[in-house]
Parts: structure tokens; sequence; C-alpha cells
């Protein structure tokens, strides 16, 4: 149980232009999902919180027009990187927290490996 | 100030032996939980094993333990009896406050890479 699909794994693109991520939560809802950015061999960088049907809550110093982040229902949040540019190249992970409990992980997808040429 | 610190750069270990991966947080809040992912070089995030600020023992999963030091404020990661799978990146993660859904996002430790040899 309590699996986050990620699409796509793998993009490559021209700088430029505007793609989009997906994370679907397969047998949960959930009311919050999070969005990570990591580099290699680095740590994951919090982006954002997306929060189902209200805006996001981006961390500080992620730029919100630049990432685009909506959550139109309780399994799907999506990420837009718009207008991308080479410096935007980077791992881009999503997770979320079924149920309710403290015990309760953050479930991640596999994550969609981005880069702009 | 760091809230998760993992200063291990790398770690190696042979195989079918024990390694202890390092954690130290920081936080003044008095509820909180700590968490341990795994990371091959596939990407994907692998929850290992949780143990929350007041829990009285130390969490145990399979083959996974965690040795809590509450005043030391530290959560080290035991692996036994190591496999070559196991070699991946370790992070060790918080989060602060008591659970309510929407706060429990992740600090998480640079991560300790461990390497098992054969």
């Amino acid at each position: 149980g309590a699996v986050v699909s990620q699409h796509p794994s793998w993009v490559i693109c021209k700088s430029g232009t505007s793609v989009k991520i997906e994370c679907r939560s397969l047998d949960f809802q959930a009311t919050t999902m999070f969005w990570y950015r990591q580099f290699p061999k680095q740590s994951l960088m919090l982006m954002a919180t997306s929060n189902e049907g209200s805006k996001a809550t981006y961390e500080q110093g992620v730029e919100k027009d630049k990432f685009l982040i909506n959550h139109a229902s309780l399994t799907l949040s999506t990420l837009t990187v718009t207008s991308a540019h080479p410096e935007d190249s980077s791992f881009y992970i999503c997770s979320a927290v079924p149920g309710q409990g403290a015990r309760q992980p953050q479930h991640f997808g596999d994550g969609t490996r981005l880069s702009i040429l | 100030a760091q809230k998760i610190t993992q200063t291990q750069p790398g770690m190696f270990v042979q195989e079918k032996e024990a390694v202890t991966l390092d954690c130290t947080y920081d936080t003044s809040d008095p509820s909180y939980g700590l968490f341990w992912y795994k990371q091959p070089s596939s990407g994907e995030m692998i929850f290992l094993i949780y143990q929350g600020s007041y829990d009285q023992q130390n969490a145990t999963e399979g083959r996974y333990s965690l040795n809590f030091q509450k005043a030391r404020k530290s959560a080290n990661l035991v692996i036994s009896a190591s496999q070559l799978g196991d070699s991946a990146m370790y992070f060790c993660a918080m989060r602060e406050g008591p659970f309510t859904g929407a706060n429990s996002k992740l600090t998480f430790g640079k991560g300790i890479t461990l390497s098992v040899r054969p």
C-alpha cells in the first residue's frame, strides 16, 4: 500500500520549453503533497508544499512563477517548470503522507530526471 | 544551525558486518519524529525506520535499528548483517511539532554514502 506514482521518469527538452511533472497517490488520498529538488550527491531540498484545493506554500528562494504547482484533486499534484533553462536541470521528486498519525512516513514517487538542453 | 547533521562523508563496510550511520539533530520542540530513508543509485526514496520523540524504546525494523539518545540529540541508524544491496545513500530526516498532516514536512540531512564490499 501507500504507492506514489510520478510521471515522467525522464525528460529531455530544449531551453524555453515548459515541462509538467505529475505526482499521483494511487491507493490513498493526499490533501498534502511535497515537491523536492535534488542535485547529484546532495540532499533533498523542499521546494513547496502542495495543498489540495488551495495555493501551494513555497519555500524561501523558490520562484513561484517558475515552478507552478496545482493540486486539483486528492490524488494528483502537478509541478510545471515554466520556460525551463539548463540551470533547471535536476532530479525532482514528490511525496505524500497516507492517512493520519505521527508515525506515517512520507512516501515518495520514483522521481523525474529533467535535462534542459 | 543545521537541524540535521550527517558528517560521515562515505562509509565502507564488509558484507555481513554491521555498520552505524550517524545522525544528530537540533530542535527545541518537544514533539518530533525522526526518519531514515535509503536512496539507491536509481533515485527512489525508501523509508526504513521511524523514531518518535516520546518513544520509550529504540525502533527496530528487521535488520535496521535506531540508536536513539535523546539527551545527546542523536539518532544513529544501525544496519546489521550488511548486504551488497545496502549500498546506497542514506538520509536522516526530522519532522518537528505534533503531527497534523499539513505540517508533516521533513528536513533532511546531507546524507551518507554507504558502500558494501563483498
